[in-house]
């Protein structure tokens, strides 16, 4: 059972390449989130998906965009990369139970290994 | 706002002492709260949760929680601590209001360093 999977784990860019980072997960979560750790700032999240079909934007969307293309895969794409968005970025699964906009459900996160992205 | 604040950046304990990583939380409505830890060059990893009923919750480990609604507190604790608990600790709330529903919101993180 691999859980969460991101590639790629690391990546050097340029500033005003572009690129995409990939997550995949093999347990049936509806939810799925991308977040971007820096030091000091904890967590932040950028966007997330609550179910196949769906996107919305967390703390930090501005220059990302995300695609779900299916129930099992979450791509978050750097258009224009700047040194600002040098970080590792996370992404996360869960499972939600329940009627979404009543809530019901207790599922924790469960985190891919993270990507670490460099952009000078 | 749902925020969780780890009002410090570094926890040092000896081996075999106990040891606590501190927590305060607010939120409008239930809090839910949480606990992860993430190891080197790792995800972030499940500890335990609160969502209703006992104050105290045990998690992996050997860690707990303490909820404390009149502090509005969810301190980490572990009567003994170990070297491999050495690792970067997260609090974290979960949002359930409205459009925000079921995210989860993170403190900054405490470093937690046990020396042998």
């Amino acid at each position: 059972n691999a859980g969460v999977t991101q590639t790629p784990k690391f990546q050097v860019l340029k500033t005003g390449q572009s690129m995409t980072l990939q997550c995949a997960q093999d347990m049936n979560h509806n939810s799925m989130y991308w977040y971007r750790q820096d030091p000091g700032m904890g967590l932040r999240l950028i966007y997330y998906s609550a179910s196949e079909g769906t996107t919305d934007k967390g703390e930090v969307p501005n220059g990302y965009n995300v695609s779900r293309l299916n129930k099992r895969e979450f791509s978050l794409r750097l258009e224009s990369a700047a040194p600002s968005q040098t970080s590792v970025y996370f992404c996360a699964s869960r499972l939600t139970l329940g009627f979404l906009r009543t809530g019901g459900d207790t599922g924790e996160l469960f985190f891919g290994e993270g990507s670490r992205l460099t952009v000078l | 706002a749902q925020s969780v604040a780890q009002p410090e950046d570094q926890v040092n304990v000896a081996e075999g002492n106990p040891l606590t990583v501190k927590c305060t939380y607010s939120v409008s409505g239930n809090p839910y709260l949480f606990w992860y830890v993430q190891y080197p060059n790792r995800g972030l990893q499940f500890l335990l949760k609160y969502i209703t009923g006992d104050n105290l919750v045990k998690g992996s480990y050997g860690f707990e929680a303490e909820f404390n609604k009149s502090q509005t507190s969810f301190h980490l604790k572990k009567p003994s601590a170990l070297v491999s608990d050495s690792a970067l600790y997260f609090c974290a709330v979960r949002d359930d209001r409205g459009s925000t529903l079921g995210r989860l919101y993170f403190g900054r993180g405490t470093q937690l360093t046990v020396w042998p």
